[in-house]
């Protein structure tokens, strides 16, 4: 069975840093995707960055950017510049292709309380 | 569009009452989720459905039901709630099980005394 394991239950960064957040995964799978969810105090929860596994580059959307390994199925997330709006859950999340007895379903870890000090 | 909606946002239970989770989206997606979040815990899915007439067990079905009404509603039903289903749910959409997003709505808090 996959899983999704986050080390680090909470981090804390100032404000105008970056910050690296981990993320690490066990499948059997070679074609799969990542996540990274952003969860607020409003409990809404915000697709962050996906990334495919068969892409060698790694994905970037402004601020945020994945560092992918896929030998080592590391999956981390960098925010730079952080502000103090990104204080939030952060859930990494996994998903294998939808295709035989996979039915596609997302699998999180246990996430990371992200503080951003000004 | 409204997207992903759920009620009520809160709610409170005795032990044995039962109760019926709502969960609308109006993007036109297929398939539709239900997860469970519980403190130092990610997201844990509890029953799904592919598509319009399909459901199937996730992690953690125990005490739950669901029902797809149609293409736009997916309930989720608690018929004896017991104090270990205290947690926030999340209802969820995709336009078809292999896209790539996926949509969550704001949740629902339960408490069961």
């Amino acid at each position: 069975a996959q899983t999704v394991t986050q080390s680090q239950p909470e981090m804390s960064v100032q404000e105008a840093e970056t910050v690296t957040l981990s993320c690490t995964y066990d499948t059997s799978e070679s074609d799969y995707y990542l996540f990274w969810y952003k969860q607020p105090p409003s409990r809404q929860m915000i697709l962050v960055i996906r990334q495919e596994a068969y892409k060698q580059q790694n994905a970037t959307e402004n601020r945020f950017s994945v560092n992918f390994q896929k030998a080592a199925k590391s999956f981390s997330l960098k925010i730079s510049d952080s502000q103090l709006g990104d204080a939030a859950m952060y859930f990494c999340a996994y998903r294998a292709p939808y295709y035989g007895g996979s039915q596609g379903n997302l699998i999180f870890g246990k996430g990371t309380k992200l503080s951003v000090k000004p | 569009n409204a997207g992903v909606t759920q009620t009520p946002k809160f709610q409170v239970l005795k032990t044995g009452q039962s109760m019926t989770l709502q969960c609308a989206q109006d993007m036109n997606h297929n398939s539709m989720y239900w997860y469970r979040q519980d403190p130092g815990m990610g997201l844990r899915l509890i029953y799904y459905s592919a598509s319009e007439g399909t459901t199937d067990k996730g992690e953690v079905p125990n005490g739950y039901n669901v029902s797809r009404l149609n293409k736009r509603e997916f309930s989720l039903r608690l018929e004896s709630a017991a104090p270990s289903q205290t947690s926030v749910y999340f209802c969820a959409s995709r336009v078809n099980p292999n896209s790539y997003e996926q949509y969550f709505g704001p949740g629902t808090r339960l408490t069961v005394t």
